[in-house]
C-alpha cells in the first residue's frame, strides 16, 4: 500500500467547473505539498500546509490532519489548468509522492 | 533571482558510462533534495543534502549513486556505470530551512537517456 493515495486518477472536466482531487495519506506528517507538473514536465510548488486551508487565486487546499486527507480545489477551471497534480507528504526527512491526478479541462 | 538551475536538461548516456547531474540552489537556499521519476510512475525521493552534508539518504539506491552538495559549487548527483533501469527524470528542489517545513522551488528536470 502506497503511504500517499490520490484520486481520482484521472479527471477530465469542461471549462468552468468547480474541481475537486483528493489525497489520503497513512503517514505521520510534518507537511503536505501540492504540485503541479506541466505537459513538458516542469514541476511547480503551489501549497504547502500544516493545518487548516489556503487559498491562491482559483485555487484552494484543505487539509484535516485528524483525517489523514487534503484536498485540493480549483473553482472556474480553465485549459491551463491542464497538467497533473501531484500530492506530496513531509514526514520530517523523508517524503513520499502521490501518483499524480492527470486533469484535462476542454474548452 | 534566478531560480533552482539543473544542468544539463537532457543527457543521453551507454550502458556502463557514468552521468554526471548538477543541481544550483535558489540563491540564499542552503538544502536540496533530488528525486527521480520513472517513467510512466511518480516521484521518488533520492536524498536531502545540506551543505557538505548528506542529511537523508534513505531513497537512493545502495549502489552506483551517490551525491554531494559541497561547500562551492552546486550539487551534484552521480550515478556509475549506468543502465537502462535508470532512465528517468531527475528533479532536484531547494528551500531554505531544514526537513520540507518550508516551500520547496523545483528545478526543470535533468532527462537521463541510457542507450
Amino acid at each position: 500500500k502506497n503511504e500517499v493515495e490520490q484520486s481520482p486518477q484521472n479527471l477530465t472536466a469542461q471549462e468552468g467547473e468547480f474541481i475537486t482531487i483528493n489525497c489520503s495519506y497513512s503517514v505521520g506528517i510534518s507537511a503536505l505539498h501540492w504540485l503541479q507538473q506541466h505537459p513538458g514536465g516542469g514541476i511547480v510548488s503551489l501549497f504547502m500546509l500544516s493545518s487548516g486551508k489556503k487559498k491562491h487565486g482559483r485555487l484552494i487546499a484543505t487539509i484535516n490532519i485528524q483525517e489523514k486527507h487534503s484536498s485540493l480545489h480549483i473553482t472556474a477551471s480553465h485549459p491551463r489548468d491542464s497538467a497533473v497534480y501531484i500530492c506530496a507528504v513531509n514526514t520530517g526527512n523523508q517524503f513520499y509522492f502521490g501518483t499524480g491526478t492527470s486533469l484535462t479541462v476542454i474548452p | 533571482n534566478a531560480g533552482v538551475m539543473q544542468n544539463p536538461r537532457h543527457l543521453v548516456r551507454r550502458r556502463g558510462q557514468e552521468a554526471r547531474l548538477r543541481c544550483s540552489p535558489m540563491k540564499g537556499h542552503s538544502h536540496v533534495y533530488w528525486y527521480r521519476q520513472l517513467p510512466e510512475e511518480g516521484l521518488k525521493f533520492m536524498v536531502y543534502l545540506q551543505k557538505e552534508n548528506i542529511i537523508d539518504e534513505s531513497g537512493m539506491p545502495k549502489e552506483r549513486f551517490s551525491a554531494e552538495f559541497p561547500k562551492e559549487g552546486p550539487s551534484i548527483l552521480r550515478i556509475q556505470q549506468v543502465v537502462r533501469g535508470d532512465s528517468a527524470a531527475y528533479f532536484c528542489a531547494s528551500d531554505d530551512r531544514a526537513g520540507g517545513y518550508n516551500e520547496q522551488f523545483f528545478g526543470p528536470g535533468t532527462r537521463l537517456t541510457v542507450l
